[in-house]
């Protein structure tokens, strides 16, 4: 069965430092990935995605991540984090093609000045 | 471009009621989604609408339901609620398969 783990529930990060929120998938065939953020209140806004090619995929914001098949991950990166990133950040498998998202539990990220 | 809209944005329902929520996707997509998330489930897909027939679904009670009209516009219907449903339901859409969804604001529903 397609599943996402996000292993960090939690993570603090001072403004200006990197970042990297992990993710990892079990799926079959070749997996449609996605990086979804959710603001308190707010629907889900879509930050970057990767359906096939280069595995390295810029994303806005500043975001980037990386498909890696041989761990099986997707970890989000951003090199200089702004207090305006804090947020909760969902990694999602597409099943199904992408109509239908399997989404990890979330990581809530806490930024400080 | 106008993005995905819900309404309501909140409700309040008791137990055993029904409830119907709203949908518009963005112009020209044909797929909506909906998707429940609570804090002990997180998010979960319901099921998933195209050209107004459903194309997949989730594993949820056939208390859920939905549909989609010939605008792709999409209503989903929960009935007998149960306080377990309360959540924020999210829809979503994108211009057909193998395409990004996009997500609206939700609609909080407390059922008490």
């Amino acid at each position: 069965a397609q599943s996402v783990t996000q292993p960090d529930i939690h993570i603090t990060v001072s403004e200006g430092a990197s970042l990297e929120l992990r993710c990892n998938y079990s799926y079959g065939a070749t997996p449609y990935l996605f990086w979804y953020v959710q603001s308190p209140g707010q629907g889900l806004q879509l930050l970057l995605k990767y359906f096939s090619g280069d595995t390295l995929v810029q994303g806005i914001k500043g975001f980037e991540a990386e498909f890696k098949r041989s761990q099986s991950s997707f970890n989000l990166r951003k090199p200089s984090v702004h207090w305006s990133d804090a947020a909760e950040y969902f990694c999602a498998v597409g099943a199904l093609g992408a109509d239908k998202l399997i989404f990890g539990t979330g990581t809530r990220l806490q930024v400080f000045p | 471009k106008a993005g995905v809209t819900q309404t309501p944005r909140y409700l309040i329902k008791t137990r055993g009621q029904q409830v119907t929520l709203s949908c518009s996707p963005i112009s020209g997509h044909r797929s909506v989604s909906w998707y429940q998330q609570t804090p002990g489930q997180g998010l979960q897909f319901l099921f998933e609408y195209f050209s107004e027939t459903q194309r997949n679904k989730g594993n949820f009670p056939g208390r859920f339901s939905g549909r989609q009209f010939s605008n792709s516009r999409s209503e989903m219907n929960v009935s007998t609620l149960e306080l377990g449903d309360s959540a924020l339901y999210l829809c979503a859409s994108s211009p057909d398969t193998d395409y990004e969804q996009y997500f609206g604001p939700g609609t909080r529903l407390t059922v008490t």
